[in-house]
């Protein structure tokens, strides 16, 4: 089965500064998709980032990038900058491949806070 | 503006009771899942659709059952079956494989 570990269960950032979230994932597919939700106060799941597989490049999304290390399986979110608003829970997520519904496999989380 | 909206915000249950929650898009997906998450947790898969008049089973589906009549609407009901149903209920939609983007959920509290 596959499966995502977050080990960081909180962080904390000071405003300004770079932060890195882990996520270490577990799979026997070639082919698949990692994402990385923001989880607010409010509950919604906000979508951050993705990177595929087959992906050369690591995925960037202004402050957002992912240092995607395929040989290793991990693919660490990196929030640069950090601001007050930040302050969440973040998930790290893969995707199932099409015989499974393409569903998303979530890790436990991780709660950033970022201090002023 | 197109998006998912999930209703009620909070709802209430009552021992023996069925209820159900409301999922609606207007992103023209054709996939929409519904996941459960508990305090703390990440979210767990209940049931997902791909199409039209199909759905199957997620990895926590007992005491839920869902319907997907229509393109934009994936309803989920809480059935009496399901003996721990507090929890925060999220709903989402894609376009087949691509990003899920979800809804605001629902707080289902038990009386």
């Amino acid at each position: 089965a596959q499966k995502i570990t977050q080990t960081q269960p909180g962080m904390f950032v000071q405003e300004k500064e770079a932060v890195t979230l882990d996520c270490t994932y577990d799979t026997s597919d070639q082919s698949y998709g990692l994402f990385w939700y923001k989880q607010p106060s409010s509950g919604e799941m906000i979508f951050l980032i993705y990177q595929g597989s087959y992906d050369e490049q690591n995925a960037t999304e202004g402050r957002y990038s992912l240092n995607f290390q395929k040989a290793r399986k991990s693919a660490n979110l990196v929030i640069s900058a950090s601001q007050l608003g930040d302050s969440a829970m973040y998930f790290c997520a893969m995707r199932e491949g099409a015989e499974y519904g393409n569903k998303l496999v979530f890790g436990a989380g991780t709660i950033l806070r970022v201090k002023s | 503006d197109g998006g998912i909206t999930q209703s009620p915000k909070y709802l209430f249950r009552k021992e023996g009771q069925n209820v159900t929650l409301s999922c609606e898009q207007n992103l023209n997906h054709d996939a929409m899942y519904w996941y459960r998450q508990d305090p703390g947790q990440g979210l767990r898969l209940i049931y997902y659709s791909q199409i039209v008049n199909d759905f199957q089973k997620g990895d926590i589906a007992e005491g839920y059952s869902v319907s997907r009549e229509k393109k934009e609407s994936f309803p989920l009901t809480v059935t009496s079956a399901q003996k721990n149903p507090t929890a925060f209920y999220l709903c989402a939609s894609s376009i087949g494989g691509a990003t899920q983007y979800f809804g605001p959920g629902t707080r289902l509290l038990v009386l």
